[in-house]
């Protein structure tokens, strides 16, 4: 069974600009959560979805967006980039949205914002 | 205060060393989980815990929902242990959202 897939991997971009990540679950996992994880905050909650809904939203500006697709994919959306948004983004896939639920996370996407 | 605190923050230890990390959190839980990182990023699940005991291994994790604290302990430790442990609690209201620790570096020396 593939594992959760993010692409790309690696990412520059420069102030101002936007990007979109995607995430692949795992075949049959209906929940797919994004954290971003910087040198001086951690890895920090960004959104959670569930059969394409938003179930919970972390502390984050309104640049920071994300949907999710019939096939249960998810992309993340980051608007007017900033400096400070450099960071390991990651997701997280799990069967069901409860919370004793395993998650299985990806390898990340590396943004770097120049 | 970080509602999900670990200790210590780095631990460098010699092969085949006891290893334990400690995690305490302040706020109502439905599950624990620790994650270990390696350089590159990719994070692996090694446990989801509600209670009790769990062994993988050489790699053990217990929790105390009354005293709200969790350990991971790592016997026989080799030097491929060498990463960052995170813990990481569901809060209760919060379905599949996550609330992260600081990490523990981790280092074992041959």
């Amino acid at each position: 069974k593939a594992g959760v897939t993010q692409t790309p991997r690696y990412l520059i971009k420069t102030r101002g600009q936007q990007v979109t990540l995607s995430c692949s679950p795992i075949s049959g996992h209906r929940s797919v959560s994004w954290y971003q994880q910087t040198p001086g905050q951690g890895l920090q909650f960004l959104f959670e979805y569930f059969s394409e809904t938003q179930r919970n939203k972390g502390n984050f500006p309104g640049r920071f967006s994300g949907r999710q697709f019939s096939n249960s994919r998810s992309e993340m959306n980051v608007s007017t980039l900033e400096l400070g948004d450099s960071a390991l983004y990651l997701c997280a896939s799990s069967l069901l949205d409860s919370p004793k639920t395993e998650a299985f996370f990806g390898q990340g996407t590396r943004l770097t914002v120049v | 205060k970080n509602e999900v605190e670990q200790s210590p923050q780095n631990l460098t230890a010699q092969e085949g060393e006891f290893i334990t990390i400690n995690c305490s959190y302040s706020v109502g839980i439905s599950a624990l989980h620790w994650l270990q990182q390696h350089p590159g990023g990719g994070i692996v699940s090694l446990f989801m815990l509600s209670s009790g005991k769990k062994k993988h291994g050489r790699l053990i994790a217990t929790i105390n929902i009354q005293e709200k604290h969790s350990s991971l302990h790592i016997t026989a430790s080799h030097p491929r242990d060498s990463a960052v442990y995170i813990c990481a609690v569901n809060v209760i209201q919060g379905a599949q959202k996550l609330v992260f620790g600081q990490g523990t570096r981790l280092t074992i020396n041959p």
